[in-house]
């Protein structure tokens, strides 16, 4: 079955730096991967859509890569912002959305 | 912006007991879903929608659950004879085609006694 890892539980950083947020899958390669948003008590909140022949995607201060070939992608946010604190789940598109259990985002001001 | 919307926001029954969870997904949206989270772990696929039947179900979504549309709008999970691991977030989504973006609601709370 396939298996998604997200690279750490919990990732601290200082307003303004860029974070970084690994995804690795095992297995299939999906057709597209997703990233999403999710706050403490509430549901999924879709962020961005990149595509198997997609090397990169953007939007404002977000940017997501796919290298299929390492099976992983990575969720970068620019001049990150206290407001972006969050936990930040990677999902795969095969037959379902699988999740990965996220990452725990904390920008410190 | 329209958005899925849930109901009840929370749900506390007793052990044994049947519950429905509501959803009424975004109007124009033709798949359905239900996810669940338990508290401190991932979310998970429960069953997907479409055309008035089941597309996928996991492991999880066995003779204990049932999906319904029964209206127009509404889209239902029943729990029938919870159990005390039942107790979790339950997300309902839609999206509009088949591998589409799915929005989600903000999800019922059910706590099983």
């Amino acid at each position: 079955s396939q298996k998604i890892e997200q690279n750490s539980e919990a990732l601290n950083i200082q307003e303004g730096k860029t974070a970084t947020l690994t995804c690795n899958y095992t297995n299939y390669s999906p057709a597209y991967l997703q990233w999403y948003r999710q706050d403490p008590g509430r549901g999924p909140v879709f962020l961005l859509l990149i595509r198997e022949n997609e090397k990169e995607k953007r939007k404002e201060r977000l940017k997501v890569t796919f290298d299929t070939t390492l099976k992983q992608s990575l969720f970068h946010i620019t001049a990150s912002q206290p407001a972006d604190s969050a936990t930040y789940l990677c999902a795969l598109v095969i037959r379902t959305l699988t999740f990965g259990k996220g990452t725990m985002l904390l920008v410190s001001p | 912006e329209p958005e899925v919307t849930q109901t009840p926001s929370h749900q506390v029954t007793q052990m044994g007991q049947e519950v429905i969870l509501r959803c009424v997904p975004i109007s124009n949206h033709l798949y359905f879903y239900w996810y669940r989270q338990i508290l401190g772990q991932k979310v998970e696929f429960l069953v997907s929608f479409y055309n008035n039947e089941i597309s996928e179900k996991s492991e999880i979504f066995d003779d204990q659950f049932s999906v319904e549309r029964p209206d127009g709008s509404n889209f239902t999970l029943k729990i029938r004879s919870t159990k005390l691991e039942d107790s979790a977030m339950y997300f309902c989504a839609s999206s509009a085609g088949l591998r589409e973006t799915q929005y989600f609601g903000p999800g019922t709370r059910l706590l099983v006694l």
